[in-house]
């Protein structure tokens, strides 16, 4: 069964420092999102993509954030200059259409 | 602003009781409702979408419904392996976001 995939699964970087967080869609997906969860807290929405570009983002995602679809298998999601409050699980999610998404299983950001 | 609220926030169970969960939600027009179990440390797992007041879904021991104002999520004779995070969400007409509630811990005991 397809799913999406999500690398690294566990990443540590010191405050400041620039992070790129990779996800691989299902493979006839055309919309994908990017949403955290900060332990103990709800599902955030991030930023969704559609047709190389954003087509909604949230107030969570500012000039430090930035996605990319670099070719036609990957998604990435970029935070510039990471902040202590950037620690969280980063779920990558794709739908066919803007309907049922399917999430990845998360890569844990943790910011020293 | 959509909103989605969840209840109970934790639920305890023995194996073979049923019960249901609730998740009541505030949006201009609704596009649909989904649910998604959550296991420790990984990402939601897609479970059903309802998109219309009186619609039900079922798989297995799980059976989704919905009205204008709360969609119920019934587990009839559950068993320890249901045991998870239940999240329900929504997404706004006119939106492909989806808005999290805090989700319902169940734990199922043997």
């Amino acid at each position: 069964e397809p799913e999406v995939t999500q690398t690294p699964s566990h990443q540590v970087t010191q405050m400041g420092q620039e992070v790129i967080l990779r996800c691989v869609p299902i493979s006839n997906h055309l919309y994908f999102y990017w949403y955290r969860q900060i332990l103990g807290q709800k599902v955030e929405f991030l930023v969704s993509f559609y047709n190389n570009e954003i087509s909604e983002k949230s107030e969570i995602f500012d000039d430090q954030f930035s996605v990319e679809r670099p070719d036609g298998s990957n998604f990435t999601l970029k935070i510039r200059s990471t902040k202590l409050e950037d620690s969280a699980m980063y779920f990558c999610a794709s739908s066919e259409g803007d309907n049922e998404q399917f999430f990845g299983p998360g890569t844990r950001l943790t910011v020293l | 602003e959509d909103q989605v609220t969840q209840s109970p926030e934790a639920l305890r169970l023995q194996e073979g009781e049923s019960s249901s969960l609730n998740c009541s939600y505030t949006v201009s027009g609704l596009r649909g409702l989904f649910w998604y179990r959550q296991d420790p440390g990984k990402g939601p797992e897609f479970l059903f979408t309802l998109y219309s007041a009186g619609e039900e879904k079922e798989k297995e021991r799980l059976k989704a419904t919905l009205t204008k104002k709360e969609s119920f999520l019934h587990i009839t004779a559950p068993k320890p392996e249901d045991s998870a995070t239940y999240l329900c969400a929504v997404q706004d007409s006119g939106y492909s976001t989806l808005t999290f509630g805090k989700g319902t811990m169940l734990l199922v005991s043997p």
